[in-house]
């Protein structure tokens, strides 16, 4: 069965450094996101990515963040400079179709531990 | 954009008994609405999804939901619950206008033996 699949499953790095957090969406899905769930609470929105441009960002998805399909199968989110908040699970979803009753198919998660 | 509420961060029940978990929806144009499952260390897997066809949809595991728009929500139940149900369990809502989904805060299940 087709699936999302996110590396690395956990990154420890230090604050201010770079991170790149890569997914490889399911491979016929149209439409990408990345979604973030800080230790014990809610799943939060972060962004939308469909047809190489970014559709909607939330107020979290600041100048840090960004994304990029670099070569039509992998979708990235870098953190510019990371922060202690920045710390939490990070999930790549993808959708097949433009359809807002379609699943959203999610990756199991990278794990983002900021010291 | 629209919004869900999930009430009771936390329910515990016993194996065997019911499952109710809630779930009420911001808006005064019903959205598509969806129940995932989070299982330790593990992403969300669709449990069911609400597209304005049958108000009381049937879903993985044993699952389902009633859309009850008089009241707003969106209420996920289980007759009888079972240890491998012990899960989050977040409500979703996707906006008619937009094609992001917006999630509740999670309803953590406990079911005791």
């Amino acid at each position: 069965e087709p699936e999302v699949t996110q590396t690395p499953s956990h990154q420890v790095t230090q604050m201010g450094q770079e991170v790149i957090l890569r997914c490889v969406p399911i491979s016929n899905h149209l439409y990408f996101y990345w979604y973030r769930q800080i230790l014990g609470q809610k799943v939060e929105f972060l962004v939308s990515f469909y047809n190489n441009e970014i559709s909607e960002k939330s107020e979290i998805f600041d100048d840090q963040f960004s994304v990029e399909r670099p070569d039509g199968s992998n979708f990235t989110l870098k953190i510019r400079s990371t922060k202690l908040e920045d710390s939490a699970m990070y999930f790549c979803a993808s959708k097949e179709s433009g359809q807002n009753t379609g699943e959203l198919f999610f990756g199991e998660g990278s794990r983002l531990t900021v010291l | 954009a629209q919004s869900v509420t999930q009430l009771g961060s936390h329910v515990s029940v016993s194996e065997g008994a019911l499952v109710l978990l809630r779930c009420n929806y911001s808006s005064s144009v019903p959205p598509y609405l969806f129940w995932y499952v989070q299982y330790p260390n593990q992403g969300l897997q669709l449990l069911l999804k609400y597209t304005s066809a049958a108000t009381l949809v049937k879903g993985i595991n044993g699952f389902e939901a009633e859309f009850k728009k008089s009241e707003t929500s969106f209420h996920l139940t289980k007759p009888s619950a079972h240890m491998s149900d012990a899960a989050e369990y977040f409500c979703a809502v996707s906006d008619r206008d937009n094609n992001d989904m917006r999630f509740g805060a999670g309803t953590r299940l406990t079911v005791k033996p």
